[in-house]
């Protein structure tokens, strides 16, 4: 039982260049969900899909783009990246009640 | 709006000691609570929730938070404290829980399990 899957689980990125982060779940869940966590800020929402054919800007939109790909499927694209943007980064995905997360991917931008 | 407040990013027990983790919310709305857990390199993982079933909700490995609305707390408990315990923990408040249900963390609480 996958879960959420998130590919890749590390990346090492220059300034400037694009990048597309891979999210899938197996659990039939109608929403799914990006964050970003960062050292003592918690995690914090950057977009969700609260169902198959919509998107939603959440608290940390900029620099960010999304596409819900079809029901188990949610990437997260940095167009031009920049170091602001290393960051661990997680999928998530809920129908009713908690979120269940993937591993993360761990993103550095130099 | 909402938020959490978790007191204490850093928390340090000995092996077979309470457990404390304090929570704190604020809701416009009646609102639903998690715990989660985050072991090394990993995703986040629930603890429980509650979504005003009951205002003490038991959890896996051991945990319980009771929901105390004068309060506005949330706090997590375990009474006897296991070395695999040492993770994060992170409290999220909702305003809801179906569809979509934006979840708002707070900055985490670091538990550490000393012999």
């Amino acid at each position: 039982n996958a879960g959420v899957t998130q590919t890749p689980k590390f990346q090492v990125l220059k300034t400037g260049q694009s990048m597309t982060l891979q999210c899938a779940q197996d659990m039939n869940h109608n929403s799914m969900y990006w964050y970003r966590q960062d050292p003592g800020m918690g995690l914090r929402l950057i977009y969700y899909s609260a169902s198959e054919g919509t998107t939603d800007k959440g608290e940390v939109p900029n620099g960010y783009n999304v596409s819900r790909l079809n029901k188990r499927e949610f990437s997260l694209r940095l167009e031009s990246a920049a170091p602001s943007q290393t960051s661990v980064y997680f999928c998530a995905s809920s129908d009713s009640g908690a979120q269940h997360f993937g591993d993360g991917t761990r993103l550095s931008i130099l | 709006a909402q938020s959490v407040t978790q007191l204490g990013s850093h928390v340090s027990v000995s092996e077979g000691a309470l457990v404390l983790l304090r929570c704190n919310y604020s809701s416009s709305v009646p609102p639903y609570l998690f715990w989660y857990v985050q072991y090394p390199n990993q995703g986040l993982q629930l603890l429980l929730k509650y979504t005003s079933a009951a205002t003490l909700v038991k959890g896996i490995n051991g945990f319980e938070a009771e929901f105390k609305k004068s309060e506005t707390s949330f706090h997590l408990t375990k009474p006897s404290a296991h070395m695999s315990d040492a993770a994060e923990y992170f409290c999220a408040v909702s305003p809801f829980t179906g569809g979509g249900n934006k979840l708002t963390f707070g900055t985490g609480t670091q538990l550490k399990v000393e012999l």
